[in-house]
């Protein structure tokens, strides 16, 4: 079965600094992937998608992931990181073969001044 | 667009009751999905709609869980007998193409 690995539940950073999540996936075949953020009290909103064709993607509010098909990964960068990322970040596959979304357990960004 | 709506968005209930949650998609959109969120973790699938077909079920919905979506617009979600294990926020989304769900703010059910 599908699953999902996101490696670290938080993260912490300087406002300013780099932003990676890390988002690793178990398929011999390649996925959709996403990448969702949840922001206190509110509802998940899609950050970005890679489906097919370049495998950089470019997502809202300066966030971009690179799908690496040797590495199973889909990791989440920002160059700088501003207060308002801080939220939890969620990594999710959706197989080939159905439209259910498969989510990993998340990540917790913290932003310090 | 007034986005996924959820209600009620607090529940709480006792052990064994019935619980019942609704759900009312963005309007034109054809695909209805329900996933639950317990703390720490991330969503994980339930059920799935297209129109009012039921396509597919998670192993992890018991037969104390049924969910409808009549007429094909919005869906209803219902728990029998809820147990506490039930505790959880349960999310629906909708979407018009597999690529992009919408999901509303969910409904946060406590069994007591």
């Amino acid at each position: 079965a599908q699953s999902v690995t996101q490696l670290g539940s938080h993260v912490s950073v300087s406002e300013g600094a780099l932003v990676l999540l890390r988002c690793n996936y178990s398929s011999s075949v390649p996925p959709y992937l996403f990448w969702y953020v949840q922001y206190p009290n509110q509802g998940l909103q899609l950050l970005l998608k890679y489906t097919t064709g370049a495998t950089l993607v470019k997502g809202i509010n300066g966030f971009e992931a690179e799908f690496k098909k040797s590495e199973t990964s889909f990791h989440l960068t920002k160059p700088s990181a501003h207060m308002s990322d801080a939220a939890e970040y969620f990594c999710a596959v959706s197989p080939l073969d159905t439209d259910k979304l498969i989510f990993g357990t998340g990540t917790r960004l913290q932003v310090f001044p | 667009d007034t986005g996924v709506s959820q209600d009620p968005r607090h529940k709480i209930t006792k052990r064994g009751q019935n619980v019942t949650f609704r759900c009312d998609p963005i309007s034109e959109h054809n695909r209805l999905y329900w996933y639950r969120q317990t703390l720490g973790q991330g969503p994980e699938f339930l059920t799935y709609f297209q129109n009012e077909a039921q396509l597919e079920k998670s192993r992890l919905l018991s037969d104390r869980f049924s969910a409808e979506r009549p007429k094909g617009s919005f869906s209803t979600l219902e728990i029998q007998r809820t147990e506490q294990g039930d505790s959880a926020m349960y999310l629906c989304a909708s979407s018009l193409d597999r690529l992009e769900q919408f999901f509303g703010p969910g409904t946060r059910l406590t069994v007591l």
